[in-house]
């Protein structure tokens, strides 16, 4: 199975603040890379895909990179609505797997 | 607009059979992927299974001789069920669809916690 190591596991951050979360593979999976958030209460909701894709509806302080087998997520100015837990998944192969989550709080 | 909707016991006993069905409207089982995912307590997720629009199963090798995944079209359904389950498979159980096809999940059920204690 493929690994998925993200980090932080937990983020404290300040409204406006550049918040950064991180995943990294265990092997090459391209591009195949997605990224949830899950607000408390809620199911999980498509951030990014392809690694650098935003889904529909997601605002545009949300952005996705890569380099090598090291994927990111940043929020370029965090507001109150962004408060909850991220996860990454890989999309290469079965099984499909997740990072271990990052939950955000403000500081 | 995709919807989906779990419904099924929230109690199971040890060893028996955990069953949920995930009712879809807005979208056709008959197109794309339609998948499992749960989340244990303590946050992690495990990607469970999911069933193509021509009816084709793929599951997690970490439980293939427990999980089937089912569908009917005529209801715009589909099904997990999942044999002789423990404790450890209390969790927090989602469907999800993949309308973009390309096996990750941009419509999610709102979740069903479903608990195995005696």
């Amino acid at each position: 199975d493929i690994q998925m190591t993200q980090s932080p596991a937990s983020l404290s951050a300040s409204l406006e603040e550049i918040v950064t979360i991180t995943c990294q593979a265990s092997q090459d999976i391209g591009n195949w890379l997605a990224w949830y958030q899950q607000k408390p209460g809620k199911s999980p909701q498509l951030l990014i895909y392809d690694a650098t894709s935003l889904a529909d509806g997601v605002p545009s302080r949300f952005s996705g990179s890569r380099s090598g087998t090291q994927y990111s997520l940043k929020i370029s100015r965090l507001q109150v609505e962004d408060i909850g837990s991220y996860y990454c998944q890989q999309a290469h192969s079965n099984p499909r797997t997740f990072g271990g989550g990052t939950k955000l709080e403000l500081k | 607009e995709v919807q989906l909707q779990e419904s099924g016991p929230g109690l199971v006993k040890p060893s028996q059979s955990l069953s949920l069905t995930c009712s879809v409207t807005g979208y056709s089982i008959t197109s794309n992927y339609w998948g499992w995912i749960r989340k244990f307590p303590g946050n992690k997720m495990e990607w469970m299974g999911y069933i193509s629009y021509s009816g084709s199963t793929s599951y997690n090798p970490s439980l293939k001789s427990r999980i089937s995944i089912t569908r009917d079209t005529s209801k715009n359904q589909f099904f997990l069920q999942l044999n002789s389950v423990t404790t450890e498979d209390t969790a927090t159980y989602y469907c999800a669809a993949d309308t973009m096809g390309i096996t990750l999940f941009d419509y999610w059920g709102q979740g069903v916690m479903v608990t195995v204690s005696s």
